[in-house]
């Protein structure tokens, strides 16, 4: 079946740096969903992406989806420490009905 | 955030007792899910619901049940309780856009623990 990954698992950061985040599938992908979970929180949706080789822009996030469908990247400039938590990406392959989580990747900030 | 909401929100029970949690929405939502969350593993489908008594099994739905009998309820049951149960669960719900998915709303998530 469908298995989504990530990289890296972890990520510490000091305040002010980037931070990136990758998303990989073993099947093309026909959209892709990013979440954030604050730490003993819920996911929340951040953006959906559909369009091969998309690029979208949320203040200091951006997001791609790769040429082939099957990678994604969320990029943060110049972190926060309001950046804390764990960034999930989702996908949905062309068969499924449902999108398969990633295991996340969890981001600390240090100020 | 939307209208969703989960019971109990803690519960510690023993191996072997059923267990049900609750997930209750207010936007009338088409599609409800459960999903359980584990330490490296993300978030894994139990089970689904695409409409009233419309439901389907997820990658992990081994040793749980379900049951959507209103739009606004749909109920996760573990009918005998184990160890490897203890997880935090989240429901979600979303709404098909035309032409493609809508985002998943979650809810608070319920802590249970199996001892």
């Amino acid at each position: 079946g469908q298995q989504v990954m990530q990289i890296p698992q972890y990520q510490h950061v000091q305040e002010g740096e980037d931070f990136t985040t990758y998303c990989n599938s073993s099947t093309t992908l026909s959209n892709i969903q990013w979440y954030k979970q604050r730490p003993g929180g819920h996911p929340v949706f951040l953006i959906q992406l559909v369009k091969s080789g998309e690029v979208k822009k949320q203040k200091r996030l951006t997001f791609q989806f790769g040429e082939a469908k099957k990678n994604s990247s969320l990029h943060i400039t110049a972190t926060q420490t309001t950046d804390v938590g764990t960034y999930f990406c989702a996908g949905r392959d062309n068969y499924g009905q449902n999108f398969v989580f990633g295991p996340g990747t969890r981001l600390s900030v240090l100020p | 955030d939307a209208g969703i909401t989960q019971s109990p929100r803690h519960k510690v029970t023993e191996t072997g007792t059923p267990v049900t949690l609750r997930c209750h929405q207010t936007e009338n939502h088409r599609y409800m899910y459960w999903y359980r969350q584990d330490p490296g593993h993300g978030l894994r489908l139990i089970h689904y619901s695409y409409g009233v008594k419309d439901t389907d099994k997820g990658e992990v739905s081994d040793g749980y049940s379900v049951s959507r009998s209103k739009t606004e309820d749909f109920l996760l049951t573990l009918e005998s309780a184990t160890s490897s149960q203890t997880s935090v669960y989240f429901c979600a719900i979303s709404d098909q856009a035309s032409g493609g998915y809508n985002e998943q709303f979650f809810g608070p998530g319920t802590r249970l623990t199996v001892l």
